[in-house]
């Protein structure tokens, strides 16, 4: 069974610029998660998706940071204009129901702004 | 309410020793309390869980005790190996709503 994939790997920019990230679930999870873990710290929830809905977005920054799974399968994530605080390792994972199972995490996406 | 406290940050062993990460959680609403592993370069993998009905489970070297009343929780590594080395992350969350809090990391070495 395929993992987690997360597409690109490691991201580098200027502050102001704009950047995403993609995320492709596990084939058949209904739910999606979207990670900041920042280095030193523990991964923070920013957003979770149940097929396209939005469950849980209280901690996503939204005047920079938006995200979407029009389809029910792959997620992107986007942050418009970055800020030096934004650089940290950006996490997706995937469960296949909304309660109960575990999470899957992908490699997450390494972001350094600059 | 929704923090979860790891120590300690750093935790350096020999190798065969015991290992030990504590954490503790302030909502007592939290009933699923899993333990992840964490490689450089990779993402977080699950160790093992547990629920607050029973105050321990065991599988392989790894064994998590609970303590419901003091809100603390522990994740012990037995004959810790080289191949331990690694940041481990506590986490909870309650059963209704998936949202899982992480505690802070430990980075585990175990010295050869």
């Amino acid at each position: 069974e395929a993992g987690v994939a997360q597409s690109p790997r490691y991201k580098i920019i200027e502050k102001r610029q704009s950047v995403a990230f993609w995320c492709n679930p596990i084939s058949g999870h209904a739910t999606l998660y979207w990670y900041q873990q920042i280095l030193g710290q523990g991964p923070k929830l920013l957003i979770q998706f149940q097929n396209n809905g939005v469950v849980d977005d209280s901690q996503l920054p939204k005047d920079r940071f938006s995200a979407e799974r029009l389809k029910g399968v792959d997620s992107t994530l986007k942050i418009q204009p970055a800020k030096l605080e934004d650089s940290a390792v950006y996490l997706c994972a995937s469960r296949l129901t909304s309660i109960g199972g575990e999470q899957f995490f992908g490699p997450g996406t390494r972001l350094t702004v600059l | 309410q929704q923090q979860v406290k790891q120590s300690p940050q750093s935790l350096i062993v020999q190798k065969g020793g015991i290992s030990i990460i504590n954490c503790a959680y302030e909502n007592t609403a939290f009933d699923y309390f899993p333990w992840y592993q964490q490689f450089p370069g990779k993402g977080p993998a699950l160790l093992i869980a547990i629920r607050p009905d029973v105050s321990e489970k065991k599988e392989g070297r790894f064994t998590i005790s609970f303590n419901k009343s003091a809100k603390q929780f522990s994740l012990h590594i037995m004959d810790s190996q080289p191949g331990d080395s690694a940041t481990y992350f506590c986490a909870a969350s309650k059963t209704s709503g998936s949202r899982l809090t992480f505690g802070e990391g430990t980075q585990l070495t175990v010295n050869p």
